[in-house]
């Protein structure tokens, strides 16, 4: 199983908007709205911020919304502030009854 | 609240085998799975495996096949994973997270494990 293709790094100002996108194949992504986004400051665990492609968990911030088009997801962060500067990952479902990762993306609040 | 308490940081010697924990507590055990996702330095997050506590279901990503196990103790709320035969490159922060609709809600704090001759 690969891993899913996320861009390896974003950038914005504070208060504007990023995408990072998610792509993988129709085994995974494209079958199954199982794709969950996590956000990793540097030495902690991950937090997750979407799961089923668009659902906040309880105190996530509503700035952090998920969607999916076809084999690809996106993770959009509007009004950036300088804590959303961190690692992102997106993971799917597959259809092997595994999940697998993307590569991460740095974002970094300019 | 939700808790996972993991074991503390290992190290071992190359072809060796360790076996981690991973504590839950503060809600049914056998209500959700749980993943175990490593980290190597520097490097981006890597699923390993998922065990249904309830059933004792089991799915391996591919590249774990026949080295790792995971295994639980429903009298102690508990999860293990088992990998053999360590190189170098399993060096790597490991964590057990809790499953919640298809994601991981809650996350251990991670073990360390350092495989170096």
């Amino acid at each position: 199983q690969s891993a899913l293709t996320q861009p390896a790094s974003v950038s914005g100002s504070p208060g504007q908007s990023i995408t990072i996108s998610c792509t993988g194949t129709s085994s995974d992504v494209g079958g199954y709205n199982y794709v969950s986004w996590y956000q990793q400051h540097p030495g902690k665990a991950p937090k997750l911020m979407i799961y089923e492609v668009s659902n906040r968990p309880s105190g996530v911030s509503n700035r952090f919304s998920g969607s999916k088009s076809g084999n690809t997801a996106s993770l959009t962060i509007s009004g950036l502030q300088a804590e959303d500067e961190a690692d992102y990952y997106c993971n799917s479902y597959t259809r092997s009854t595994t999940w697998v990762f993307g590569g991460g993306t740095k974002l970094t609040v300019l | 609240q939700v808790q996972l308490v993991q074991s503390g940081a290992e190290v071992r010697k190359p072809g060796a085998s360790v076996k981690l924990s991973c504590k839950a507590s503060g809600y049914t055990f056998t209500s959700n799975h749980m993943h175990w996702v490593r980290q190597a330095p520097g490097q981006g997050l890597e699923w390993m495996g998922i065990i249904k506590p309830s059933d004792n279901y089991i799915s391996y990503a591919q590249k774990f096949q026949g080295r790792v196990t995971m295994t639980r103790d429903t009298s102690t709320s508990t999860v293990y994973m088992e990998l053999t035969s360590l190189r170098s490159e399993d060096t790597a922060v490991y964590y057990c997270a809790r499953d919640f609709n298809w994601g991981c809600d809650y996350w251990g704090q991670g073990t360390l494990v350092t495989v170096s001759s």
